[in-house]
C-alpha cells in the first residue's frame, strides 16, 4: 500500500457523461499527477500539481481538466466521455516538484465508456 | 522531442534464469532516470538512478546506467513467478516536471 488512495476504483458511465477521479496523496507529499493508461498507450503523463499549482501539463485533452485543493488532495475531471477514454488512470504523489523524487502511485481508477 | 524506449516488449523465461531489461532515453537535459515494476495494478518504484548513483541494487534487481550511451539495464537474477510484471522506466522530460515512460516490458517467469 503506497499511501496513496483513489475513487472510485471502477466507473462505468456512458458516452457524452462527466465523471470526476479522486486522489488523496500521502501523507506529507505536495506533489499530484496524474496519468492514463490504456493497453495501446502506455502510461501517458497528463499532468501534475504542486502545492495547489499546476506544475507540469503533458497531453492532456481540452475535455479533461484538473485541480489540486488546499488540503492537498486533487481531483480529474472529464467530459464528453468517449469510447477512447476507457482506460485506468492513476494518481501518484511525491513531497516535492523535482525530477529526483520518486513518484508514488495510486491503485487507479479504471474506466469504462460504453 | 525526448523520448523512452523498452526492449524487448515481451520476455518468457523460466524461473531461475537471468533476464536484462533495456531502457534507453533521449533527453536534452537529463537528470534521473527511474524503473518500476507494475503487476496487477500501480507502478511501485525499484530503482532511480542519477548522474551522482549510476549503479544500485536490491537482492536479486540490480540497475546500471550510462550516461554516455544514453541508456539503463535492469538485471533480475535467478528469476521467481513472482518477479512476472510489466517493468516500465522514466524520465523526466528536458524542461518541466513532466515524466515521459517507456512502453514497458512485459516479463512472464514460469515456473
Amino acid at each position: 500500500d503506497s499511501g496513496v488512495t483513489q475513487t472510485p476504483k471502477h466507473l462505468i458511465t456512458a458516452t457524452g457523461q462527466r465523471v470526476t477521479l479522486r486522489c488523496s496523496p500521502r501523507s506529507g507529499d505536495l506533489s499530484v499527477y496524474w496519468y492514463q493508461q490504456s493497453l495501446d498507450q502506455g502510461l501517458q503523463f497528463l499532468i501534475q500539481y504542486y502545492n495547489g499549482e499546476e506544475r507540469a501539463k503533458g497531453n492532456i485533452l481540452e475535455r479533461f481538466s484538473a485541480q489540486q485543493f488546499p488540503d492537498l488532495h486533487s481531483e480529474l475531471n472529464l467530459s464528453s466521455l468517449e469510447l477512447g477514454d476507457s482506460a485506468l488512470y492513476f494518481c501518484a504523489s511525491s513531497v516535492v516538484a523535482g525530477t529526483y523524487n520518486e513518484q508514488f502511485f495510486g491503485p487507479g481508477t479504471r474506466l469504462t465508456v460504453l | 522531442e525526448d523520448k523512452v524506449v523498452q526492449s524487448p516488449l515481451s520476455l518468457v523465461v523460466h524461473e531461475g534464469d537471468t533476464v536484462t531489461l533495456n531502457c534507453s532515453y533521449e533527453v536534452t537535459n537529463f537528470r534521473s532516470l527511474l524503473w518500476y515494476k507494475q503487476e496487477k495494478k500501480a507502478p511501485t518504484f525499484l530503482f532511480m538512478l542519477t548522474s551522482s548513483g549510476i549503479e544500485k541494487k536490491s537482492g536479486r534487481l540490480s540497475s546500471i546506467l550510462d550516461k554516455k550511451e544514453l541508456f539503463s539495464i535492469l538485471n533480475i537474477t535467478a528469476t521467481q513467478t513472482g518477479d512476472s510484471a510489466i517493468y516500465l522506466c522514466a524520465v523526466p522530460d528536458s524542461g518541466t516536471y513532466k515524466y515521459i515512460f517507456g512502453t514497458g516490458t512485459r516479463l512472464k517467469v514460469l515456473a
